[in-house]
């Protein structure tokens, strides 16, 4: 799975967007851009994953640039309850034959949504 | 849906015990797998089954650790004796084989069991 990095720590403040950045600049072609949070002493939490287009659901947008080496979620209004870990993941799909089920979570960034 | 239920929240035992950790997996979901997480490892694949049938079992540490799958809802985790550096917590995930032009393998976390081993 390629590596990526993000910033380890970001604020926000509530009701403002929160972009989260991720950089994956040896991503290859099968591979998708997967994120997850873990919200304190929770397990991880599926958030959105894509492949090269922008993506949203009731949680948060991805965008992926044209060149996938990098992506950002986007919040678009955090609460206080948006305060996690946010881990950004690059891996091939199981499903897709050549992939493994392993979610290889590096440190992430750390969220903190302040009043 | 109830998601993922695991049992017990939390586990304090001494060197050389038992545990016995318990999933539930989300209904209709033909995927479990188990987790370890700690500070220095981070999580880690332990196994995963399909179908109740253990796939890959490549993660677990040793012969100490032992997964079930008896049927669809239920699945257990053994550290027969258990170590302190077992000390983790250990998370159990569920997830639903999916057909068709949509490729995902989305995994829904449980809660996880704090284990502390004395």
């Amino acid at each position: 799975d390629a590596k990526t990095t993000q910033p380890p720590s970001m604020d926000c403040a509530e009701g403002r967007a929160a972009n989260l950045p991720c950089n994956h600049s040896t991503i290859s072609g099968n591979e998708y851009v997967y994120w997850y949070r873990q919200i304190h002493s929770q397990g991880p939490q599926y958030i959105i994953h894509g492949l090269k287009n922008n993506e949203t659901n009731e949680m948060a947008s991805l965008i992926i640039t044209e060149d996938r080496k990098s992506s950002t979620l986007i919040l678009p209004h955090a609460t206080l309850r948006d305060t996690a870990v946010y881990y950004c993941i690059v891996r091939v799909p199981f499903l897709s034959g050549a992939g493994s089920y392993q979610l290889t979570f590096g440190k992430g960034t750390k969220l903190s949504v302040i009043p | 849906d109830a998601g993922v239920i695991q049992s017990p929240r939390h586990e304090v035992t001494e060197m050389g015990q038992e545990v016995t950790l318990r999933c539930k997996p989300i209904s209709g979901h033909d995927y479990l797998f188990w987790y370890r997480q700690t500070m220095m490892r981070g999580l880690e694949l332990l196994i995963y089954f399909n179908n109740n049938v253990p796939i890959d079992d490549s993660g677990m540490p040793e012969d100490r650790f032992s997964a079930k799958m008896p049927n669809a809802s239920f699945s257990t985790l053994k550290i027969q004796p258990s170590e302190p550096r077992d000390s983790a917590v250990y998370f159990c995930a569920s997830s639903l084989d999916s057909f068709g032009a949509v490729v995902t393998d989305t995994q829904y976390f449980g809660p996880g069991t704090r284990l502390t081993v004395l």
